[in-house]
C-alpha cells in the first residue's frame, strides 16, 4: 500500500514569497491533517480535513496560511507572504477514522527554508 | 491550550544500555502515543496507550501511561544502532479541540558503539 505521498521535498524561498506544498493522502482516506513542526520541537496541527471539509482550523495563520481538498483527495497549503518563521517541516498525515490517531499515517514532509 | 514537557531532551548512550524518557502534562489526557521520527522521515508511532495504569510493550519497548493521567514513560531495553532517532510523545484528551494531538519537543536519541 503505497504512503503519504509529499511535494517537493525541500523548498528554499525568500521571505515574502509565496509557496505551495501538495499533499496525497493513502486511498480511501477520509481525514488529512497539516502539521508544522519547526527544529527542535514536535508537530503541530495547522489544519484538519474531513473529506472536502475543514473540521479544525483553529492554529493555523489564515493572514498567510490557506489550505484546500477540493475533492476530497489532494491537498494543498499554501503560505503568502512568508516570513522567516515559516521556516519549517510541513507534514501531511492521513487517516481512515476521524479522531483515531493510531490509525493515521505520515508523510515524508517538506522542509521550507525561508531566507 | 495544552502543554507537555519531554525529558531529556537528548541521550547519549552506549549500544546495548537501556533508555528511559517520559512526559508531563498540564491537564489530562485519555490516550498517551510515542513516536519515533528519523531523519527526512515523519514520525511513526510506536506504541498506544489507553488506560491510567496500562502498561504496554512492543519488542524492546516498553510504555506506561502514568496512573494521575498527566504523564506517560516509554523505556528502551538493550538498546542497537537503529534506535537512534528523535522520540516524541503526544497525547489526546476526549473534548472538542483537545481531541487533537498535542506533541512533546522530542527525546534525540543517540547511541554510541
Amino acid at each position: 500500500e503505497a504512503g503519504v505521498a509529499q511535494s517537493p521535498r525541500y523548498k528554499i524561498i525568500e521571505k515574502r514569497q509565496s509557496v505551495a506544498f501538495w499533499c496525497n493522502p493513502i486511498s480511501g482516506h477520509a481525514t488529512l491533517y497539516w502539521y508544522q513542526q519547526i527544529l527542535g520541537q514536535g508537530p503541530k496541527l495547522l489544519i484538519q480535513f474531513q473529506n472536502n471539509g475543514v473540521v479544525d482550523d483553529s492554529q493555523l495563520p489564515k493572514d498567510r496560511f490557506s489550505a484546500e481538498r477540493l475533492k476530497g483527495v489532494d491537498s494543498t497549503l499554501k503560505i503568502q507572504p512568508a516570513k522567516l518563521e515559516d521556516s519549517a517541516v510541513y507534514l501531511c498525515a492521513s487517516s481512515s477514522k476521524i479522531w483515531v490517531h493510531t490509525e493515521a499515517f505520515f508523510g515524508q514532509g517538506t522542509r521550507l527554508t525561508v531566507v | 491550550g495544552q502543554q507537555l514537557n519531554q525529558s531529556p531532551q537528548s541521550m547519549f548512550i552506549q549500544e546495548g544500555e537501556d533508555v528511559s524518557m517520559n512526559c508531563t502534562s498540564s491537564s489530562i489526557f485519555n490516550t498517551w502515543l510515542w513516536y519515533k521520527q528519523d531523519p527526512g522521515e515523519g514520525p511513526v508511532l510506536l506504541i498506544a496507550l489507553y488506560k491510567a495504569g496500562e502498561l504496554t510493550s512492543n519488542g524492546r519497548l516498553t510504555a506506561q501511561f502514568g496512573i494521575t493521567r498527566k504523564d506517560s514513560f516509554l523505556n528502551i531495553s538493550a538498546s542497537i544502532p537503529s534506535d537512534v532517532g528523535i522520540y516524541f510523545c503526544a497525547g489526546q484528551a476526549i473534548a472538542g479541540s483537545a481531541r487533537q494531538l498535542t506533541f512533546g519537543s522530542g527525546t534525540q536519541l543517540t547511541v554510541l558503539p
